[in-house]
């Protein structure tokens, strides 16, 4: 079946650093790719997608490159921010399954920014 | 422009007790899900509704059931629960059904804030 492998965490960097955080999926057909983002105390929302190979997906300064030779979505940033703390999850959804737009979590990152 | 309203967002139970968890949407979307998220785990899927009247299975379905009771809203229940049900449970919903076109697959689901549920 379909999966999403994420980097473990917890990550902690200082403000400013670089970020990346690794994806990789198994999947057949061609799925679409997301980035959720989880604050505290709060549900996930979309940080980006990308639906095809090749695509860049790219929101407040995070971005992410759906690599298919690589089935890879690796999340980057070039300066976090103590805001960017958060927990991150990759995911994917099969559009090739009928019904409604169901996604595949990979287990999460926990980010920590640190002035 | 309240979005997806769960409740309650805190509960205990007893082992072998039921509770019903609600959700409503106030998007107009006609997909709804419902999530448990678990440490190390990310979100499971646990029961999806395509469409008002339908409702299928997702990956952890046992010991659940669940209800469209309208466009809007959508609870989960449990009948019986058991310590292996305490987890953070999230609703969402999402826009439009799979549609065979060039961009199906990437509707964007819009997340409750979660209801924390403790079996003792």
């Amino acid at each position: 079946g379909n999966s999403v492998t994420q980097m473990e965490g917890p990550v902690t960097l200082s403000e400013e650093a670089f970020l990346t955080i690794n994806c990789t999926y198994t999947a057949t057909g061609y799925p679409s790719l997301f980035w959720y983002v989880q604050y505290p105390g709060e549900g996930l929302q979309l940080l980006l997608k990308a639906t095809k190979a090749d695509d860049k997906g790219s929101n407040k300064g995070f971005e992410a490159t759906y690599r298919k030779e690589t089935t890879s979505f690796h999340l980057e940033k070039g300066s976090v921010q103590v805001s960017d703390s958060a927990v991150y999850f990759c995911a994917l959804s099969d559009p090739w399954i009928q019904g409604a737009q169901k996604l595949v979590f990979g287990q999460g990152t926990r980010l920590t920014i640190n002035p | 422009n309240a979005g997806v309203t769960q409740t309650p967002k805190f509960q205990v139970l007893k082992t072998g007790q039921s509770m019903t968890l609600q959700c409503a949407q106030d998007m107009n979307h006609n997909s709804m899900y419902w999530y448990r998220q678990d440490p190390g785990m990310g979100l499971r899927l646990i029961y999806y509704s395509a469409s008002e009247g339908t409702t299928d299975k997702g990956e952890v379905p046992n010991g659940y059931n669940v209800s469209r009771l309208n466009k809007r809203e959508f609870s989960l229940r449990l009948e019986s629960a058991a310590p292996s049900q305490t987890s953070v449970y999230f609703c969402a919903s999402s826009e439009e059904l799979f549609n065979g076109g060039a961009d199906s697959g990437a509707n964007v689901l819009t997340f409750g804030a979660g209801s924390r549920l403790t079996v003792l």
